[in-house]
């Protein structure tokens, strides 16, 4: 079946670890994101990629980082450098920008 | 900058009763816009895309509206089930410079559906 895959289900961390995010797509979907939610509000976008080794900052990119290095993967990494990082982290990808975004289930991140 | 809002933040109905799901966005320069459906601790389900070249979409029970001129988009539900229990998403498609395009998501209508 094709999907999205996300790794962990849920993730914790020390203060001043960094830790990365699983994201792993069969769907030869070209563009993939990172989106971050808190409660109340809206997803918000962290960086994307429309192609390998090409990717661009989101709204909201201070203290991640991420790569491209394969058309299937795209971590994330959340560094020491974001302060708040306790949140829910959603993985998506579109074949095309007039396609519907599809998305993973989802990494549940606490900082202890 | 666009924004997206839905109203109401939450709705309670019992089941059976038709309903509707409000979206507004303020830059009418969309792509398309995506409905989707998020269940508690899991990730979006897509429902319905609209083209912005298009008035509406239907699936099954499911019908979306989409009005660029006014900035607004509805979702209609039919005859509700307790399933239908969830939050709803809306989100809008724009295009970026360089040729990348993001999506723009409301913040949510949180649906109980009552037996």
């Amino acid at each position: 079946d094709g999907g999205i895959t996300q790794s962990p289900k849920y993730l914790f961390r020390k203060e001043g670890q960094n830790v990365t995010l699983s994201c792993e797509q069969n769907l030869n979907h070209d563009a993939m994101y990172w989106y971050r939610q808190d409660p109340g509000q809206g997803l918000r976008l962290i960086y994307y990629s429309q192609i390998v080794n090409d990717f661009q900052k989101g709204d909201i990119a201070e203290g991640y980082s991420v790569s491209r290095e394969k058309k299937e993967s795209f971590p994330l990494t959340v560094t020491s450098a974001q302060k708040n990082p306790t949140a829910f982290y959603l993985c998506a990808t579109t074949a095309g920008r007039g396609n519907e975004q599809v998305f993973g289930p989802g990494t549940r991140l606490t900082v202890l | 900058k666009q924004e997206v809002t839905q109203i109401p933040a939450a709705l309670s109905v019992p089941e059976g009763e038709n309903l509707v799901l409000n979206c507004s966005f303020t830059d009418s320069a969309i792509y398309n816009l995506q409905w989707f459906r998020q269940d508690p601790g899991k990730g979006l389900t897509s429902l319905l895309l609209i083209q912005s070249s298009q008035r509406e979409q239907t699936s099954g029970r499911l019908n979306a509206s989409l009005d660029k001129s006014s900035g607004r988009s509805t979702l209609y539900i039919a005859a509700s089930q307790p399933g239908d229990s969830a939050t709803y998403l809306c989100a809008v498609r724009l295009l970026l410079t360089g040729g990348g395009n993001k999506l723009t998501f409301g913040t949510g209508t949180q649906l109980k559906v009552e037996l």
